[in-house]
């Protein structure tokens, strides 16, 4: 069946430096990937799609990366801000159409 | 337009109730979909639900059922309710087009079994 694996430690940065997180998938290939945002006690906020031909796709300080060689997608926020501390879960639609997600990766950004 | 809403947000029960959660999604949006989160699974999928008809669900026992309403509200019941079923259940709409859409999720409600 289709895996999502995310980095399950949190991710610790200074306020300022750039934040990469890492969504691998394995036995199926999506052709579309999501990012979503968790605050604690909140549900998910949608931030990003990428389409397995975009390659690249940004908005504003973030920038999703789709490598469909590797499975992998990375996900990062530039000039990161104490504001960007939260869970940062990737999803994919399975063959059956499922939405399924990544268990997430926790960003702490320090002052 | 205001956003996903789940009543009740908490809830504690007890082993072998049941519990009934409900969802209203976004104006306008067809599609109703129900996850569990815990800490050791993460987001799990449960159900989706488009024009009151079950399109699709997850790997969940029987125990969890749900329905949507002619007015896209929809509802999800726990039967029989076991300790593990302690988790916060979200619910998530989008128009229910086909291809990738933006879910728009809930706060939840969290649901404490003792």
């Amino acid at each position: 069946s289709q895996k999502i694996e995310q980095n399950s430690e949190a991710l610790n940065i200074q306020e300022g430096k750039t934040a990469t997180l890492t969504c691998n998938y394995t036995n199926y290939s999506p052709a579309y990937l999501q990012w979503y945002r968790q605050d604690p006690g909140r549900g998910p906020v949608f931030l990003l799609l990428i389409r397995e031909n975009e390659k690249e796709k940004r908005k504003e300080r973030l920038k999703v990366t789709f490598d469909t060689t590797l499975k992998q997608s990375l996900f990062h926020i530039t000039a990161s801000q104490p504001a960007d501390s939260a869970t940062y879960l990737c999803a994919l639609y399975n063959q059956g159409g499922k939405l399924i997600f990544g268990q997430g990766t926790e960003l702490s950004v320090k002052p | 337009k205001a956003g996903v809403t789940q009543t009740p947000r908490y809830l504690i029960k007890t082993r072998g109730q049941q519990v009934t959660l409900s969802c209203s999604p976004i104006s306008g949006h067809r599609s109703v979909s129900w996850y569990q989160q815990t800490p050791g699974q993460g987001l799990q999928f449960l159900f989706e639900y488009f024009s009151e008809t079950q399109r699709n669900k997850g790997n969940f026992p029987g125990r969890f059922s749900g329905r949507q309403f002619s007015n896209s509200r929809s509802e999800m019941n726990v039967s029989t309710l076991e300790l593990g079923d302690s988790a916060l259940y979200l619910c998530a709409s989008s128009l229910g087009a086909a291809g990738p859409e933006t879910q728009y999720f809930g706060p939840g409600t969290r649901l404490l079994v003792l």
